[in-house]
């Protein structure tokens, strides 16, 4: 079965840092790029940005809203990516989920995303 | 910037038939996928490339589009079915994906 685990979350005081961990089983991590997405409280999905496999050079893009603080990167021989957090602000707390990126393999491009890890919660309070 | 358009709330009663639709400039030249999220839970993939369902979705979920509006269509509703539905496409010019705001399903 594949599957995505989210670890790192927890409560951090703003202007802090905190790193996110999405680890995968069940599949040939290394073939596949990552997507991070949050959630606020009550609100919809928030694209923050993904990391291509290696084939593509791990090339990275990201929301504009998160670009200047925000860090994806992948450790494939440990089956995991990482969302480094910078600078946080209370506006950051959210639960945090990661996904694989479905390619349409006509045309080489990412379409859509699944599966979704189970997210972790990040709440940024004094 | 590309902007996706949902109902915020759709209601339907058991058994019925919902359509969520999803509005977008040109979104008859672009994929749509579509994402349940159930309460408490992470999003699932029901529909991708605009009609295609994944492994393990029921056949009652359906996708489709016409002119600038992509629908999804559940039949014979259930109550496990209430939960907020996403669809989403991909903005080439930016290399960034766009959802819509979501729709919440409610079963009466």
């Amino acid at each position: 079965e594949v599957q995505l685990v989210e670890s790192g979350g927890g409560l951090v005081k703003p202007g802090r840092s905190l790193r996110l961990s999405c680890t995968g089983s069940g599949f040939t991590f290394g073939d596949n790029a990552v997507s991070w997405f949050r959630q606020a409280p009550g609100k919809g999905l928030e694209w923050v940005g993904f990391i291509r496999s290696k084939i593509y050079g791990e090339t990275t893009e990201y929301a504009a809203s998160v670009e200047d603080r925000f860090t994806i990167s992948r450790d494939d021989y440990k089956r995991s990516a990482y969302l480094q957090l910078k600078s946080l602000k209370t506006e950051d707390t959210a639960v945090y989920y990661c996904t694989l990126v479905g390619y349409d393999f006509l045309t080489n491009h990412p379409n859509w995303f699944a599966p979704w890890g189970q997210g972790t919660l990040v709440t940024v309070s004094s | 910037s590309y902007v996706l358009t949902q109902p915020p709330s759709v209601s339907v009663a058991p058994g019925k038939t919902a359509r969520i639709s999803c509005g977008g400039n040109n979104i008859g030249s672009k994929s749509v996928h579509w994402y349940q999220q159930k309460a408490g839970q992470a999003p699932v993939l029901v529909i991708y490339f605009d009609k295609d369902r994944p492994s393990g979705i029921p056949e009652r979920f359906s996708g489709s589009k016409s002119g600038n509006t992509a629908t999804l269509t559940l039949i014979r509703v259930e109550a496990g079915d209430e939960a907020d539905y996403y669809c989403q496409v991909w903005d080439r010019s930016r290399d960034h994906p766009v959802f819509g705001g979501g729709t919440k399903l409610t079963v009466l």
